[in-house]
């Protein structure tokens, strides 16, 4: 069972319009990242969200942290080819070491 | 460019034999976090060394072991391979092992075993 889930898990969407991704849990982290990964490469980070009701803006990007620290979301306004790929969110569990855990992964394709 | 660096980049071998993969680190960071990604588990979190001391341990199997040398470089070394231990396997490295310090991946060696 995964501690992270996200949904969707495939996602093919026309350029030009918006779509937002999800990532929840039933535990409560002290931290959650969104990272990008492309084929062949690593994971890229994107944004760090850290207090509860959090929202964060990145150009087209916006993530949002929920109050309980349990779920984030990412939401994507007229997505561009560009913005294809995987996209994996990962949590930092309140009280454990440090130790990443990540979700599924939620995988894009923009279509000009 | 992260500023990580994985060797090496591919790696195919024989079930029962033994690997070392190998991770230098940005410039300036102390910590290496090491994760396996295959296509049924996701990313999973393997151990994490800072300066030279594991830090954290997660799904690390018993036949995996690694370390972090004094010039702060790491290796990973997978011994008694078997079928399942095919995957992406990533190394990240951060200034520190704290909280909220953003974990910078490279791009992974790629194991095969046949």
């Amino acid at each position: 069972t995964q501690l992270l889930e996200q949904s969707p898990q495939f996602l093919s969407i026309q350029e030009g319009e918006n779509l937002t991704v999800y990532c929840n849990s039933s535990s409560v982290f002290s931290s959650l990242q969104w990272y990008r990964q492309e084929p062949g490469e690593g994971p890229v980070l994107l944004v760090t969200v850290v207090t509860g009701g959090e929202v964060k803006k990145l150009k087209r990007l916006t993530f949002q942290f929920g109050d309980a620290r349990k779920d984030s979301s990412l939401h994507i306004t007229a997505a561009q080819p560009g913005d294809t790929g995987l996209y994996l969110c990962a949590g930092d569990r309140a009280g454990s070491a440090r130790q990443l855990t990540f979700g599924s992964g939620t995988q894009l394709t923009v279509l000009p | 460019d992260s500023g990580v660096t994985q060797t090496p980049k591919h790696l195919i071998t024989a079930t029962g034999q033994r690997v070392t993969l190998r991770c230098s680190p940005r410039s300036g960071d102390l910590s290496v976090y090491w994760y396996q990604q295959s296509l049924d588990q996701g990313l999973q979190f393997l151990i994490q060394y800072y300066n030279g001391e594991e830090r954290a341990k997660g799904n690390i199997l018993e036949r995996f072991s690694a370390q972090q040398f004094p010039d702060l470089h790491s290796e990973l070394n997978l011994s008694s391979l078997e079928l399942g231990d095919s995957a992406l396997y990533f190394c990240a490295s951060s200034v520190g092992p704290d909280r909220y310090q953003p974990q910078h991946f490279g791009d992974g060696t790629r194991l095969s075993i046949l």
